[in-house]
């Protein structure tokens, strides 16, 4: 069985701040990871995803994570964010087997202000 | 290019009552799924389905049925709704090559479902 935790439930940050939204797994075997963000009212819209290669992937809307292994994580950042970033971000993994059976984690609500 | 269309958006329901969520994709996807999510639990799977005629439960499936009588609807009922099952609920679709690249699911726009 594979489980997702994201460890902040909300972070707030000012514009134009960067930020870094943490997430951590577990699995017993090898994982796709991935990103997706839900704006109010709205269904989950993919942000990046690490399959395989390098370990640093870059996403839509300048978002970026990296992968690491050893410390079975895979946090997202965004060096500088907007307002229209605020939103609720969620980490999912799934086995390299069944890819489209994902286990999401709790999600993260990032907050942007002025 | 409509994608996943979920109806209704919002709906309301006493104990006990039976209602079904419809879920619609004009991608001709071959996989669908059902996920729920509440508060602090992310999102969890309830049933998906690889084709038409073909069913499976996911993480959270008791309480709900499925159906694949076509590839591009996906209904799901609830058939004694129960206060626990107030959530959203969102519809998801892939192309089985789609799945096999592991690429990520397409989602719908939600239903907000309370059970009072």
């Amino acid at each position: 069985a594979q489980s997702v935790t994201q460890l902040d439930s909300q972070v707030p940050v000012f514009e134009e701040a960067p930020v870094e939204l943490r997430c951590n797994y577990s699995s017993s075997v090898s994982v796709y990871l991935f990103w997706y963000v839900q704006y109010p009212n709205q269904g989950l819209q993919l942000l990046l995803k690490y399959l395989s290669g390098s370990t640093l992937v870059k996403g839509i809307n300048g978002f970026e994570a990296e992968f690491n292994k050893s410390q079975t994580s895979f946090h997202l950042r965004k060096p500088s964010v907007h307002i229209s970033d605020t939103a609720e971000y969620f980490c999912a993994v799934s086995n390299t087997g069944t890819a489209s059976k994902l286990t999401f984690g709790t999600g993260t609500r990032l907050q942007v202000t002025l | 290019n409509a994608g996943v269309t979920q109806t209704p958006k919002f709906q309301v329901l006493k104990t006990g009552q039976s209602m079904t969520l419809q879920c619609a994709q004009d991608m001709n996807h071959e996989y669908m799924s059902w996920y729920r999510q509440d508060p602090g639990m992310g999102l969890r799977l309830i049933h998906y389905s690889v084709g038409a005629g073909i069913t499976d439960q996911g993480e959270v499936p008791n309480g709900y049925n499925v159906s694949r009588s076509t590839t591009e609807d996906f209904p799901l009922r609830l058939l004694s709704a129960a206060p626990s099952q107030t959530s959203v609920y969102f519809c998801a679709s892939s192309s089985l090559p789609e799945v096999l690249r592991n690429q990520p699911q397409h989602f719908g726009d939600g239903t907000r479902l309370s059970i009072l």
